[in-house]
């Protein structure tokens, strides 16, 4: 199956501080990526769909002044944990698809961020 | 969205063959079936997708009744390794309609 990758996998920041968070198709281009978070012993929930070139669209709930997300190209999401603080700390995982009815969503292996 | 449910833990042993039903009531026209791994602290893995009928790959089947209001995985002869949760999601899958909502999942635990 295709390679979705993030970097860095796991972020240990300061209160206050921004965090950067990457996630590439490697082998396919992604229309669309998705932006997930995972508490422990919990599902995943959607943060965002991100679409390339345009903003991307919040779930419910999700702040996005908080949680910025930039989609510039084909293979590349970016997603920033602006002034992180102790209960952002959590499990960020990232989807990518293409736009083909049916295609599979593939998702990366997932960043570990630890705000003290 | 249509919403899954799916049994919240389930029990195996080595050797045996596993079946997990996932009910979508609500699946609409244009959605697909698909089915996800996920060890602890990693991203999850794609394991089969369909639409109808029955989906057979290297590591397992999907069986979807014609009514599509639910889903079976099956995983033959599990192992000590594939103890990890198993998300059932309905969609499309693809594109900015894609999205995917996860449920619980099953947490299958295979004993020795």
């Amino acid at each position: 199956g295709a390679v979705v990758s993030q970097h860095p996998s796991r972020v240990i920041c300061k209160s206050g501080t921004s965090v950067k968070i990457e996630c590439r198709s490697l082998d396919f281009q992604a229309t669309t990526m998705f932006w997930y978070r995972q508490f422990p012993k919990q599902s995943l929930m959607l943060m965002a769909t991100s679409n390339e070139g345009s903003k991307a669209t919040y779930e419910q709930g999700v702040e996005k002044d908080k949680f910025l997300i930039n989609h510039a190209s084909l293979t590349l999401s970016t997603l920033t944990v602006t002034s992180a603080h102790p209960e952002d700390s959590s499990f960020y995982i990232c989807s990518a698809t293409g736009r083909t009815p049916g295609e599979t969503q593939y998702f990366g292996p997932g960043t570990r961020l630890l705000v003290l | 969205l249509a919403k899954t449910t799916q049994p919240v833990s389930m029990d195996s042993y080595e050797g045996q063959e596993v079946n997990i039903t996932c009910s979508h009531n609500n699946i609409a026209t244009n959605d697909y079936i698909t089915w996800y791994q996920q060890f602890p602290s990693q991203g999850p893995r794609f394991i089969i997708q369909g639409y109808k009928t029955k989906v057979t790959n290297e590591v397992a089947s999907l069986f979807i009744p014609a009514d599509r209001k639910s889903s079976t995985l099956s995983l033959p002869r599990v192992s000590l390794s594939d103890t990890a949760v198993y998300y059932c999601l309905v969609g499309r899958g693809s594109g900015n309609t894609g999205k995917l909502i996860f449920g619980q999942g099953t947490t299958l635990q295979v004993k020795p």
